[in-house]
């Protein structure tokens, strides 16, 4: 198994691109969850997913979209980048909640 | 907004020492975990404990939880320098079963 893979490992973004950043897993969780993490804050929930089809907001929503159209995949888009969103962002699956999450090596976004 | 605080935020010991840090919530919680993050990896899971369990031991780490004072401790016993990461502890609130991260321990541990 895979586990969970991201990808690209690394983006620079102008201010105003859009991007997706691509998540898969192929343990087949049914939960999925997007986390940005920045210096001394620690892991900030941005989407989560139950399953295909379902997904709700997490604490910082704004300027991210995801869609669950299958259980392996999990994207996020960036629609407007601004220099705020520049920061790691993880990926992560899990069987069950609670339960045991599994991340992705992250993604380093930069946005100038 | 994040639930967990760890306590310290930062740690250094020798190899050897047992390593304990501390976290506390505010609000009632279902289940707590326990992560480790080495530098510039994914987070990887340590442990989970129910809000009806009071300890919890796997190999060297020991997992400990005060519902009524709102926190919990993680203890490594006989440190390794491999032990060298950030520890983080994820709660959830009432009905949500997806955990909240605090900002994490820094642990260093030095051979």
């Amino acid at each position: 198994n895979a586990g969970v893979t991201q990808t690209p490992k690394f983006q620079v973004l102008k201010t105003g691109q859009s991007m997706t950043l691509q998540c898969a897993q192929d343990m087949n969780h049914e939960y999925m969850s997007w986390y940005r993490q920045d210096p001394g804050m620690g892991l900030r929930l941005i989407h989560y997913s139950v399953g295909a089809g379902i997904t709700d907001q997490g604490e910082v929503p704004n300027g991210y979209n995801v869609s669950r159209s299958t259980t392996e995949d999990f994207p996020l888009r960036l629609l407007s980048a601004a220099p705020s969103q520049t920061s790691v962002y993880f990926c992560a699956s899990s069987l069950r909640q609670p339960g045991e999450q599994y991340f992705g090596p992250g993604t380093r976004l930069t946005v100038t | 907004s994040q639930q967990g605080e760890e306590d310290p935020q930062a740690l250094s010991i020798q190899e050897g020492e047992n390593a304990t840090m501390n976290c506390s919530y505010k609000t009632s919680i279902n289940n707590l975990q326990w992560y480790r993050q080495n530098s510039g990896r994914g987070l990887v899971h340590l442990i989970l404990i129910r809000s009806n369990e009071r300890e919890k031991h796997s190999g060297r780490l020991r997992v400990t939880l005060d519902t009524s004072k709102k926190s919990s401790s993680l203890l490594i016993t006989a440190s390794r320098a491999a032990d060298t990461a950030s520890y983080f502890c994820a709660t959830d609130e009432g009905g949500s079963y997806i955990p909240t991260f605090g900002r994490g321990t820094s642990l260093i541990v030095h051979p």
